[in-house]
């Protein structure tokens, strides 16, 4: 148990569909994070919030949308999502804002997407 | 930009062998350093940090990791493999003050 929830844990949606994925964290953290997991990739930041307000993101296409209501849940909101968007999607919080941080994150245990 | 590069995708040791796994790091200045484990079906544990200070990092689980700035090297060693150490391990550099940049991971199998 590291403190941070994914649901759902596993994923299967059609390319028109609209689904959410969500994330709290029970750790007290300021910062945010999705990540992409892909096969045979390194992991790809995707967004990072910090104190609610998005301070990163790396070029994801508009067809993920994120949303980070309080600094304990964060969304990644999905539609008209393409095959190669099948991928685990993690979440994690890191204590640190204002770029002044360490860096160590944790994790939830992802959201395995199926893209059909 | 903050890189790391993982140069084994996969290593198979003994159980009960030593271990150690390549991490080489990209960076300008004094890098803060990770390595992550992940087992099948789960998100990344920590298992050890760099920031400052002594060159050997001690980790959990026996782990522990070397910094060598004259190599741009952060290598993750453990002298006695268990079976249950085998999963996927990431190294990682802080990118931007805040995220990490991974490397591609290396998958460890311990055979029996």
């Amino acid at each position: 148990e590291t403190g941070v929830t994914q649901t759902p844990r596993h994923l299967v949606m059609g390319m028109t569909n609209k689904k959410s994925l969500k994330c709290e964290q029970h750790l007290g953290h300021n910062a945010m994070y999705w990540y992409k997991q892909s096969a045979k990739k390194p992991l790809e930041l995707m967004f990072v919030y910090s104190l609610e307000e998005r301070v990163e993101n790396n070029s994801v296409p508009s067809r993920f949308s994120p949303e980070c209501p309080n600094s304990s849940h964060l969304f990644l909101h999905l539609h008209t999502l393409q095959p190669e968007d099948s991928a685990l999607y993690l979440c994690a919080s890191s204590q640190e804002t204002s770029g002044s941080g360490t860096g160590e994150l944790f994790f939830g245990e992802g959201s395995r997407l199926t893209v059909l | 930009a903050q890189s790391v590069t993982q140069p084994d995708i996969h290593i198979t040791v003994s159980e009960g062998a030593s271990l150690e796994l390549r991490c080489n790091y990209s960076y300008g200045a004094t890098p803060y350093l990770f390595w992550y484990v992940q087992s099948p079906g789960q998100g990344l544990q920590l298992l050890l940090k760099y920031f400052s200070g002594d060159t050997l990092v001690q980790g959990i689980k026996g782990f522990e990791a070397e910094f060598k700035r004259s190599q741009s090297s952060f290598n993750l060693r453990k002298p006695s493999v268990h079976w249950s150490d085998a999963a996927e391990y990431f190294c990682a550099v802080v990118y931007s003050g805040y995220a990490l940049n991974f490397g591609k991971g290396t998958s460890l199998l311990v055979t029996p």
